[in-house]
């Protein structure tokens, strides 16, 4: 199984700063099929981006994914006041299908 | 309008089971696979499993083997996720999910919250 670890764990900054998230994967993710979820209290998660780098229908321009093999990363280049929340990475490329711990992302 | 409903809250003792729903709609329902996810307390996601609603094949996260199944009615255009055997680590928020065009998740139900306890 592969095993996605992110980091940090916690990230605080303040609206208008530029945020940097990894993923790193315990072998090489078939395909770069690697995909990056935000989600808020109580609410289901929400993809933001898939293929790595690929960003979702309806997802800002603001976040953007690159990586590949075995180190992803996701960037919100200037962070709005509806981003803090908690951002999982997924690997789908191979079973099971693994999810790193996440990262929380807080105001400062 | 395309959405994932699930079932509401259950509270089981160990050693019960639970089912839990989830209607599809604005979809297909053959044509896209249905993955479920766990996630418990203050904690990261668990993916469980996947079924082809087209197929009612299953493939099943070795974990679960054996306590998990994943079933569909395709009148209704429902998947089921029943869990076997609980225990208080089967507490917490499951989740139905679509495999997507590029195979993401890319559309979630509500969660159903599950509390196994004494």
């Amino acid at each position: 199984e592969i095993v996605l670890t992110q980091s940090p764990g916690t990230l605080s900054l303040s609206p208008g700063e530029r945020a940097t998230l990894s993923c790193r994967a315990s072998q090489s993710v078939s395909s770069n099929y690697l995909a990056w979820y935000q989600q808020k209290p109580g609410l289901a998660p929400r993809v933001l981006i898939y293929g790595a780098t690929g960003r979702a229908t309806g997802v800002p321009d603001r976040f953007s994914g690159s990586g590949s093999g075995t180190d992803f990363t996701l960037i919100i280049s200037r962070l709005e006041p509806e981003d803090f929340a908690v951002y999982h990475c997924q690997q789908y490329g191979s079973s099971p299908y693994t999810f790193g711990q996440g990262t929380i992302l807080e105001m400062k | 309008q395309v959405q994932l409903v699930q079932s509401g809250a259950e509270v089981k003792k160990p050693g019960a089971s639970v089912r839990v729903s989830c209607k599809t709609s604005g979809f297909p329902f053959s044509k896209y696979y249905m993955h479920w996810v766990r996630q418990a307390p203050g904690q990261g996601l668990e993916w469980m499993g996947i079924i082809n609603p087209g197929t009612d094949t299953t493939s099943y996260a070795q974990k679960f083997q054996g306590r998990v199944t994943m079933t569909r009615d395709t009148p209704t255009s429902t998947v089921y996720m029943q869990l076997s055997s609980l225990r208080s680590e089967d507490t917490a928020v499951y989740y139905c999910a679509r495999d997507g065009a590029y195979r993401e998740f890319d559309l979630w139900g509500q969660g159903t919250l599950v509390i196994v306890s004494s």
